[in-house]
Protein backbone atom coordinates (compact mmCIF):
# COMPACT_ATOMS: atom_id res chain seq x y z
CA UNK A 1 0.00 0.00 0.00
CA UNK A 2 0.88 3.29 0.07
CA UNK A 3 3.35 4.68 2.38
CA UNK A 4 5.10 8.12 3.43
CA UNK A 5 8.54 7.26 5.05
CA UNK A 6 9.38 9.84 7.78
CA UNK A 7 13.75 10.05 8.86
CA UNK A 8 15.10 10.09 11.00
CA UNK A 9 12.92 8.38 13.86
CA UNK A 10 15.18 11.08 16.39
CA UNK A 11 17.14 13.26 16.40
CA UNK A 12 19.36 14.86 19.36
CA UNK A 13 20.11 18.52 19.41
CA UNK A 14 22.11 21.15 21.15
CA UNK A 15 19.95 24.06 21.61
CA UNK A 16 20.47 26.61 18.92
CA UNK A 17 21.58 23.82 16.22
CA UNK A 18 19.46 23.23 13.17
CA UNK A 19 16.79 20.24 12.78
CA UNK A 20 16.04 18.64 9.95
CA UNK A 21 13.41 15.86 9.28
CA UNK A 22 12.41 14.41 5.84
CA UNK A 23 9.05 12.97 4.35
CA UNK A 24 9.46 10.09 1.37
CA UNK A 25 5.90 8.88 -0.90
CA UNK A 26 5.81 5.76 -2.98
CA UNK A 27 3.44 7.74 -4.82
CA UNK A 28 2.47 11.70 -5.69
CA UNK A 29 0.54 13.12 -3.50
CA UNK A 30 -2.07 15.85 -3.64
CA UNK A 31 -0.83 17.74 -0.80
CA UNK A 32 1.59 17.62 2.41
CA UNK A 33 0.44 18.46 6.17
CA UNK A 34 2.57 18.65 8.77
CA UNK A 35 2.02 18.39 12.47
CA UNK A 36 3.68 18.96 15.80
CA UNK A 37 3.08 17.03 18.67
CA UNK A 38 4.29 18.14 22.40
CA UNK A 39 4.98 15.01 25.15
CA UNK A 40 1.82 13.87 26.46
CA UNK A 41 -0.44 16.27 24.12
CA UNK A 42 -2.59 15.63 21.05
CA UNK A 43 -1.06 16.38 16.82
CA UNK A 44 -1.71 20.54 16.05
CA UNK A 45 -1.37 20.84 12.18
CA UNK A 46 1.49 23.75 11.74
CA UNK A 47 0.90 24.14 7.44
CA UNK A 48 -0.19 22.44 4.19
CA UNK A 49 2.16 22.63 1.19
CA UNK A 50 0.04 22.19 -2.37
CA UNK A 51 1.97 23.43 -5.33
CA UNK A 52 5.43 21.80 -7.07
CA UNK A 53 8.49 22.98 -5.15
CA UNK A 54 6.34 25.07 -2.41
CA UNK A 55 8.51 26.81 0.07
CA UNK A 56 6.46 28.08 3.22
CA UNK A 57 8.28 29.74 6.05
CA UNK A 58 7.04 29.95 9.70
CA UNK A 59 9.35 31.85 11.72
CA UNK A 60 12.47 29.74 12.21
CA UNK A 61 10.75 26.43 10.32
CA UNK A 62 10.80 25.96 6.49
CA UNK A 63 9.38 24.05 4.99
CA UNK A 64 9.35 22.20 1.23
CA UNK A 65 7.45 20.33 -1.18
CA UNK A 66 9.49 18.91 -3.35
CA UNK A 67 9.27 18.88 -7.28
CA UNK A 68 7.66 15.91 -8.09
CA UNK A 69 5.56 16.37 -5.15
CA UNK A 70 6.64 13.02 -3.63
CA UNK A 71 8.62 14.54 -0.68
CA UNK A 72 8.80 16.82 1.41
CA UNK A 73 10.97 18.51 4.88
CA UNK A 74 11.19 20.72 7.84
CA UNK A 75 14.07 23.05 8.74
CA UNK A 76 14.36 24.13 12.00
CA UNK A 77 17.10 26.94 12.50
CA UNK A 78 18.58 27.69 15.81
CA UNK A 79 16.00 25.27 17.81
CA UNK A 80 14.60 26.46 21.02
CA UNK A 81 13.17 24.35 23.82
CA UNK A 82 9.74 25.41 22.74
CA UNK A 83 10.69 23.06 19.68
CA UNK A 84 10.27 19.95 21.31
CA UNK A 85 8.24 17.23 20.33
CA UNK A 86 7.16 15.08 17.55
CA UNK A 87 6.86 16.40 13.83
CA UNK A 88 4.36 14.39 11.62
CA UNK A 89 4.31 14.79 8.12
CA UNK A 90 0.91 13.84 6.62
CA UNK A 91 0.37 13.23 2.98
CA UNK A 92 -3.26 13.63 1.04
CA UNK A 93 -3.57 10.66 -1.55
CA UNK A 94 -5.90 10.77 -4.50
CA UNK A 95 -9.11 9.30 -2.07
CA UNK A 96 -8.25 12.47 0.22
CA UNK A 97 -6.94 9.69 2.59
CA UNK A 98 -4.00 11.13 4.98
CA UNK A 99 -0.97 9.29 4.55
CA UNK A 100 0.96 9.41 8.05
CA UNK A 101 4.54 9.07 8.52
CA UNK A 102 6.20 7.65 11.70
CA UNK A 103 6.88 10.85 13.19
CA UNK A 104 10.95 12.47 14.09
CA UNK A 105 11.08 13.49 17.94
CA UNK A 106 13.24 16.71 18.45
CA UNK A 107 15.39 16.11 21.71
CA UNK A 108 17.30 19.15 22.42
CA UNK A 109 20.13 18.15 24.59
CA UNK A 110 21.09 20.11 27.90
CA UNK B 1 -8.18 24.58 19.56
CA UNK B 2 -11.44 23.12 17.52
CA UNK B 3 -14.56 21.88 19.35
CA UNK B 4 -13.35 18.20 19.94
CA UNK B 5 -14.16 16.41 23.39
CA UNK B 6 -12.98 12.67 23.96
CA UNK B 7 -13.99 10.56 26.82
CA UNK B 8 -13.17 9.30 29.28
CA UNK B 9 -9.64 10.51 28.84
CA UNK B 10 -8.10 7.54 30.30
CA UNK B 11 -9.49 3.64 30.89
CA UNK B 12 -8.05 1.02 32.14
CA UNK B 13 -9.76 -2.61 31.17
CA UNK B 14 -9.98 -6.20 31.17
CA UNK B 15 -9.20 -8.65 28.61
CA UNK B 16 -12.05 -9.73 26.77
CA UNK B 17 -14.63 -6.72 27.97
CA UNK B 18 -16.44 -4.33 25.57
CA UNK B 19 -15.14 -0.74 25.98
CA UNK B 20 -16.54 2.31 23.70
CA UNK B 21 -14.76 5.53 23.40
CA UNK B 22 -16.92 8.28 22.33
CA UNK B 23 -15.59 12.12 20.37
CA UNK B 24 -18.03 14.54 20.12
CA UNK B 25 -17.60 17.91 17.43
CA UNK B 26 -19.13 21.08 18.16
CA UNK B 27 -17.45 22.14 14.67
CA UNK B 28 -20.12 20.45 12.28
CA UNK B 29 -17.49 19.06 10.47
CA UNK B 30 -18.52 16.50 8.04
CA UNK B 31 -15.44 13.83 8.26
CA UNK B 32 -14.06 12.07 11.68
CA UNK B 33 -11.45 9.81 12.51
CA UNK B 34 -10.02 7.15 15.03
CA UNK B 35 -6.28 6.89 15.35
CA UNK B 36 -4.55 4.80 17.42
CA UNK B 37 -0.78 5.77 18.53
CA UNK B 38 1.77 3.75 19.37
CA UNK B 39 5.67 4.21 20.17
CA UNK B 40 7.41 3.68 16.61
CA UNK B 41 4.56 3.38 14.62
CA UNK B 42 3.20 7.30 14.64
CA UNK B 43 -0.48 7.40 13.55
CA UNK B 44 -2.51 4.45 12.54
CA UNK B 45 -6.27 5.17 11.00
CA UNK B 46 -8.59 2.76 12.53
CA UNK B 47 -11.90 3.62 10.96
CA UNK B 48 -13.41 6.65 9.34
CA UNK B 49 -17.14 8.42 8.58
CA UNK B 50 -17.31 11.36 5.72
CA UNK B 51 -21.21 11.37 7.14
CA UNK B 52 -24.10 10.06 9.49
CA UNK B 53 -24.29 6.46 9.07
CA UNK B 54 -21.14 6.50 6.64
CA UNK B 55 -18.06 5.14 7.71
CA UNK B 56 -15.32 2.76 6.39
CA UNK B 57 -12.19 1.11 7.19
CA UNK B 58 -8.93 1.71 8.06
CA UNK B 59 -5.58 -0.02 7.62
CA UNK B 60 -6.04 -1.38 11.35
CA UNK B 61 -9.81 -1.90 11.52
CA UNK B 62 -9.53 -5.35 12.95
CA UNK B 63 -11.46 -5.81 16.31
CA UNK B 64 -12.73 -2.16 16.19
CA UNK B 65 -16.21 -1.24 15.35
CA UNK B 66 -17.43 2.85 14.78
CA UNK B 67 -20.98 4.00 14.36
CA UNK B 68 -22.04 7.54 13.81
CA UNK B 69 -25.79 8.37 14.34
CA UNK B 70 -25.15 12.16 14.34
CA UNK B 71 -22.61 14.55 12.87
CA UNK B 72 -21.58 15.58 16.39
CA UNK B 73 -20.85 12.06 17.55
CA UNK B 74 -18.52 9.30 16.38
CA UNK B 75 -18.05 6.00 18.72
CA UNK B 76 -15.13 3.68 18.69
CA UNK B 77 -15.98 0.28 20.00
CA UNK B 78 -13.66 -2.59 20.97
CA UNK B 79 -15.97 -5.54 20.88
CA UNK B 80 -13.58 -7.85 22.96
CA UNK B 81 -10.70 -5.57 24.36
CA UNK B 82 -7.38 -7.47 23.97
CA UNK B 83 -3.78 -6.54 25.59
CA UNK B 84 -2.50 -5.34 22.00
CA UNK B 85 -5.16 -2.70 21.80
CA UNK B 86 -3.35 -1.00 24.60
CA UNK B 87 -2.77 2.54 22.96
CA UNK B 88 -3.50 6.09 23.15
CA UNK B 89 -6.49 6.81 20.81
CA UNK B 90 -7.15 9.90 18.91
CA UNK B 91 -10.24 11.45 17.27
CA UNK B 92 -9.84 13.87 14.44
CA UNK B 93 -12.15 15.93 12.82
CA UNK B 94 -11.83 17.87 9.21
CA UNK B 95 -14.07 19.83 6.56
CA UNK B 96 -14.49 17.92 3.63
CA UNK B 97 -12.26 18.21 0.48
CA UNK B 98 -12.86 18.44 -3.05
CA UNK B 99 -10.53 18.18 -6.08
CA UNK B 100 -11.30 22.08 -7.08
CA UNK B 101 -9.39 23.07 -4.13
CA UNK B 102 -6.62 21.58 -4.64
CA UNK B 103 -5.80 19.47 -1.91
CA UNK B 104 -7.49 18.88 1.16
CA UNK B 105 -7.97 20.64 4.41
CA UNK B 106 -6.20 19.99 7.55
CA UNK B 107 -7.20 17.96 10.87
CA UNK B 108 -8.36 18.72 14.30
CA UNK B 109 -7.13 16.05 16.88
CA UNK B 110 -8.98 15.80 20.52
CA UNK B 111 -6.83 15.58 23.58
CA UNK B 112 -6.59 11.19 23.27
CA UNK B 113 -7.63 8.49 24.70
CA UNK B 114 -5.04 6.20 27.02
CA UNK B 115 -7.04 2.78 27.12
CA UNK B 116 -4.64 -0.11 28.91
CA UNK B 117 -6.20 -3.25 28.72
CA UNK B 118 -4.94 -5.92 31.63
Amino acid sequence: GQQVMQIPQYQHVQEGEDFTTYCNSSTTLSNIQWYKQRPGGHPVFLIQLVKSGEVKKQKRLTFQFGEAKKNSSLHITATQTTDVGTYFCAGEDSNYQLIWGAGTKLIIKP
Amino acid sequence: DAGITQSPRHKVTETGTPVTLRCHQTENHRYMYWYRQDPGHGLRLIHYSYGVKDTDKGEVSDGYSVSRSKTEDFLLTLESATSSQTSVYFCAISESAYRVKQGGTEAFFGQGTRLTVV
